[in-house]
C-alpha cells in the first residue's frame, strides 16, 4: 500500500530565514514521483516541484529544493529565504500504483506554513 | 500555462438535491481527477478518468457519479447531496499515459449541503 507521512501539522519561520517541511512515503513500487503542492487560503493547489524515483539529484525550483533521501524514504522541502507570501498550507504526494493498477497521487495530510514578519 | 477551471466556488444545497460539479481543461490532458479535500484528511480521490467515456473508481466513490463525454470536461455528480458530502472539491488533469505525471488543479468548489 502507497502512504504518504507529514508529522508536522504546522510550522513557523521567521521571514527571510529557511525551513524544511518534512514528508516520507512507503511504498514497493521502484519507480514513483514525489511531489509538492501549496495551497493559499484561497484554495487553489499549485504544483511545486517534482522528483523522480530515479532522479540522482535534488530538484530545485527558485526558492524551493526537495532533500530526497531515497534509503530513508524521505522527501523533504526546504523553502530558503521564507516570504510572507508563503503562509499557506503544503501538501507532499506520492505517485504510485493503487490497489487496481492504475497510477494516481497519493496525498499526505498537509503542514500548515506561517511566515511570521 | 494550464488552466483548470471549476463551475462554482461556493454551492449551497439541501439535502437530496442533486448536484453537478463542471470541470473544464484546455490543455488537452488526457487524464482528469475529482478529489475532495476534508480538514486532517488531506485528499481523497473519488474518480478518474484516462480518456473519454472512460471512468474508473478511486478511494471514496460511494454517493458520487463521473461523466466524460468531451476530453476538456470531467463532471462529478452527487445523485441526492447528503450533509456528510460538506467539503472542498477539487479537479485536476494531466498528460501522458496511465496517469501521467504533474497534476494540474483547478480552484476548488466549497459545497455546503444543508
Amino acid at each position: 500500500a502507497q502512504k504518504i507521512t507529514q508529522t508536522q501539522p504546522g510550522m513557523f519561520v521567521q521571514e527571510k530565514e529557511a525551513v524544511t517541511l518534512d514528508c516520507t512515503y512507503d511504498t514497493s513500487d521502484q519507480s514513483y514521483g514525489l511531489f509538492w503542492y501549496k495551497q493559499p487560503s484561497s484554495g487553489e493547489m499549485i504544483f511545486l516541484i517534482y522528483q523522480g524515483s530515479y532522479d540522482e539529484q535534488n530538484a530545485t525550483e527558485g526558492r524551493y529544493s526537495l532533500n530526497f533521501q531515497k534509503a530513508r524514504k524521505s522527501a523533504n522541502l526546504v523553502i530558503s529565504a521564507s516570504q510572507l507570501g508563503d503562509s499557506a498550507m503544503y501538501f507532499c504526494a506520492m505517485r504510485g500504483r493503487d490497489q487496481t493498477g492504475a497510477n494516481n497521487l497519493f496525498f499526505g495530510t498537509g503542514t500548515r506554513l506561517t511566515v511570521i514578519p | 500555462d494550464v488552466k483548470v477551471t471549476q463551475s462554482s466556488r461556493y454551492l449551497v444545497k439541501r439535502t437530496g438535491e442533486k448536484v453537478f460539479l463542471e470541470c473544464v481543461q484546455d490543455m488537452d490532458h488526457e487524464n482528469m481527477f475529482w478529489y475532495r479535500q476534508d480538514p486532517g484528511l488531506g485528499l481523497r480521490l473519488i474518480y478518474f478518468s484516462y480518456d473519454v467515456k472512460m471512468k474508473e473508481k478511486g478511494d471514496i466513490p460511494e454517493g458520487y457519479s463521473v461523466s466524460r463525454e468531451k476530453k476538456e470536461r470531467f463532471s462529478l455528480i452527487l445523485e441526492s447531496a447528503s450533509t456528510n458530502q460538506t467539503s472542498m472539491y477539487l479537479c485536476a488533469s494531466s498528460s501522458g499515459a496511465q496517469g501521467g505525471e504533474t497534476q494540474y488543479f483547478g480552484p476548488g468548489t466549497r459545497l455546503l449541503v444543508l
